[in-house]
């Protein structure tokens, strides 16, 4: 059990450039998540996957972004043109029951 | 509208001494609440959880009290040491029916020698 992986760790973009993280779940895990958490605050939910599925998006995820899980496994997250409001940390979680195992994330700056 | 809230941002205790972090919510739907430890450039590692049909509940020297009446819980931890110091935050989820888990904005612990 290696955990759950967050690529890349780091990434500086420009305004108006879009940008892609990878999450890799815990294997068997059939529930995953995206939260984002900015300087001084919590993880504040974006969407959660069941499966492939994707069934619940926060109204913080704007139409700049997306996110997918093909074959239910790992998942993707894309910003589309990047405005330096987006910089913030995004954490990837996943889940079978009730205990969500987190990341270490991907921190993102838009200069 | 922070539904879970820390009103500590910082606690210092010595080592050795009872650390006691706290907790407010105000959504009644939860009854799922769990306590997560951040170090710096690492992710949130889970901690202790709490279902709302108990009201205390124990891991070694970790323990979640839960007080629906009072929307409040809170967690010791005896004794202290100095690998406790991190950002804890507290989660709440049952709202919903996929867990998504509402935080509080954390409270910094630094457990000195």
């Amino acid at each position: 059990d290696t955990g759950v992986s967050q690529n890349p760790r780091h990434k500086i973009t420009k305004r108006g450039q879009n940008v892609t993280f990878r999450c890799d779940p815990i294997s068997e895990h059939n529930r995953l998540y995206w939260y984002r958490q900015t300087l001084g605050q919590g993880p504040e939910f974006l969407t959660y996957f069941q499966n492939e599925a994707q069934l619940e998006k926060s109204r913080l995820l704007s139409d700049r972004f997306s996110a997918e899980r093909p074959k239910g496994s790992f998942s993707t997250l894309e910003i589309q043109r990047t405005e330096q409001g987006d910089s913030a940390m995004y954490l990837c979680a996943s889940s079978w029951g009730d205990i969500q195992y987190f990341g270490a994330g991907t921190r993102l700056s838009v200069l | 509208d922070q539904q879970v809230k820390q009103n500590s941002p910082s606690l210092s205790v010595q080592e050795g001494r009872i650390s006691i972090l706290n907790c407010d919510y105000t959504n009644s739907m939860f009854d799922y609440f769990l306590w997560y430890k951040k170090y710096p450039a690492e992710g949130p590692t889970f901690l202790i959880s709490i279902s709302s049909i108990k009201d205390k509940n124990e891991d070694g020297r970790f323990t979640v009290f839960l007080n629906k009446s009072a929307k409040h819980l809170s967690l010791h931890i005896v004794p202290s040491q100095p690998g406790d110091s991190a950002v804890y935050f507290c989660a709440a989820s049952g709202d919903t029916g996929f867990q998504k888990l509402v935080f509080g904005t954390g409270t910094r612990l630094l457990v000195s020698p």
